[in-house]
């Protein structure tokens, strides 16, 4: 099974409407990251999280929110989708202190219309 | 702030070919180097990091990289391409503490048969 899983893998939907992101880890790790990848954009960090209690704003937070429920789960809400939140949406994970590489969900691909 | 930039959004190599791929990055402080690869629907992967000690750090599928920092570079090299090799290149930076990563913009891989 995957470390790091993102539900859904893909969603449609419109203009104005509410829309959660899901994300999972088995990895036990602490720190958590939403992220956006545009087309020669690369990825953007939207929040991150370091344990339950700790969230920090990203690059670009403006229309998103988050909800870390639990050490393994870390949710993204788009609380009323617009068609230029259309992206590519990863989930990671870093464990320890100090400096250690991510890991990465799947993705999850968010067209809004 | 720290940034990372990606030389080429595109690079085309020949099967069995040279892959270079340029990393520059700008920090104030020593900082922690990575690269990462993208399959097609694919998260991110990582590829090698660079923390402290030998410049020149060995990851997986026979890719390297070196720091050398009186040219604020990181770049990605494997001596022999394969077409296994074709996908999205992401080279990211982080500061001592770990707490965010920055993200160049990318390079898509093509290998020409």
């Amino acid at each position: 099974d995957a470390d790091v899983t993102q539900t859904p893998r893909n969603r449609i939907t419109k203009t104005g409407k509410r829309i959660m992101l899901e994300c999972s880890q088995t990895k036990g790790h602490d720190r958590m990251y939403w992220y956006r990848q545009d087309p020669g954009l690369g990825l953007r960090l939207i929040y991150y999280s370091f344990d339950v209690k700790d969230i920090n704003k990203g690059e670009i937070s403006d229309g998103y929110s988050v909800s870390r429920q639990a050490q393994a789960k870390f949710s993204l809400s788009l609380e009323s989708a617009i068609p230029n939140q259309t992206a590519l949406y990863f989930c990671a994970t870093s464990g320890g202190t100090g400096v250690h590489e991510q890991y990465f969900g799947p993705g999850t691909r968010l067209t809004v219309t | 702030a720290q940034s990372v930039t990606q030389l080429g959004s595109h690079v085309s190599v020949s099967e069995g070919a040279l892959v270079l791929l340029r990393c520059n990055y700008s920090s104030s402080v020593p900082p922690y180097l990575f690269w990462y690869v993208q399959y097609p629907n694919q998260g991110l992967q990582l590829l090698l990091k660079y923390t402290t000690g030998a410049t020149l750090v060995k990851g997986i599928n026979g890719f390297e990289a070196e720091f050398k920092k009186s040219e604020t570079s990181f770049h990605l090299t494997k001596p022999s391409a394969h077409m296994s090799d074709a996908a999205e290149y992401f080279c990211a930076v982080s500061d001592t503490t770990g707490n965010q990563f920055y993200f160049g913009t990318g390079t898509s891989l093509t290998v020409i048969p």
